[in-house]
């Protein structure tokens, strides 16, 4: 059973920074690209950023390009997002998800981040 | 990348189909076939229900089913339940990126 869970969630003050990371079992973790997905309180979903199975490749939404940092470690199992210069508009709950080709097949159970003094 | 375009809200009895639209442009719905759809209950996690525009995981009931003309998508609920009053998101790939709609609530009266 593939099975994500999301963790590093918390208040920040904007500005601020905050890695959030996901550890990911059930599936052959390297042979996968990731992505992060987020959703405000009350709002839709937004996808985030996405890494390849590799890790060579990596990409952006535009809201957070310059500011945010996908990375993951196969050796463990971890996918992490490393985020800079919060601000009010990133507070969300972040899922990570695992791709299969060009969609999201499976999710994790989210992490709270909110930004605010 | 704006985000896709779906109803806010639609509704439907028991028994009956509703369909819920999603547009974009053609950098995204029309430009490639990966369009997929997500349902979400309250406080859970979204679940994909159509993947490649029409392909459905196993699991999911034949009940739904998925579209596409031109710049527009669409997800077709047939045979309404209890259980299908959730929000449902369609996603397009648009190259090294993808872009979600706003969401639809469904409500099953």
């Amino acid at each position: 059973e593939v099975l994500l869970l999301e963790s590093g969630g918390g208040l920040v003050q904007p500005g601020g920074s905050l890695r959030l990371s996901c550890a990911a079992s059930g599936f052959t973790f390297s042979d996968y690209a990731m992505s992060w997905v987020r959703q405000a309180p009350g709002k839709g979903l937004e996808w985030v950023s996405g890494i390849s199975a590799s890790g060579g490749d990596t990409c952006y939404g535009g809201s957070v390009k310059g500011r945010f940092t996908v990375s993951r470690d196969s050796s463990n199992n971890v996918l992490y997002l490393q985020m800079n210069s919060l601000r009010a508009e990133d507070t969300a709950v972040y899922y990570c998800a695992k791709e299969n080709f060009y969609d999201f097949w499976n999710w994790g159970q989210g992490t709270l981040v909110t930004v605010s003094s | 990348q704006s985000a896709l375009t779906q109803p806010r809200s639609v509704s439907g009895s028991p028994g009956q189909s509703v369909t819920i639209s999603c547009t974009g442009t053609s950098s995204d719905v029309g430009g490639y076939n990966y369009v997929s759809w997500y349902q979400q209950h309250p406080g859970k996690a979204p679940k994909v229900v159509i993947h490649d525009v029409t392909k459905r995981p196993s699991g999911v009931p034949d009940r739904f089913s998925g579209s596409k003309s031109g710049n527009t998508a669409s997800l077709t609920i047939s045979g309404l339940q209890a259980d299908d009053e959730a929000d449902y998101y369609c996603c397009s790939y648009a190259g090294s990126a993808w872009v979600f709609g706003g969401g639809t609530k469904l409500t099953v009266l």
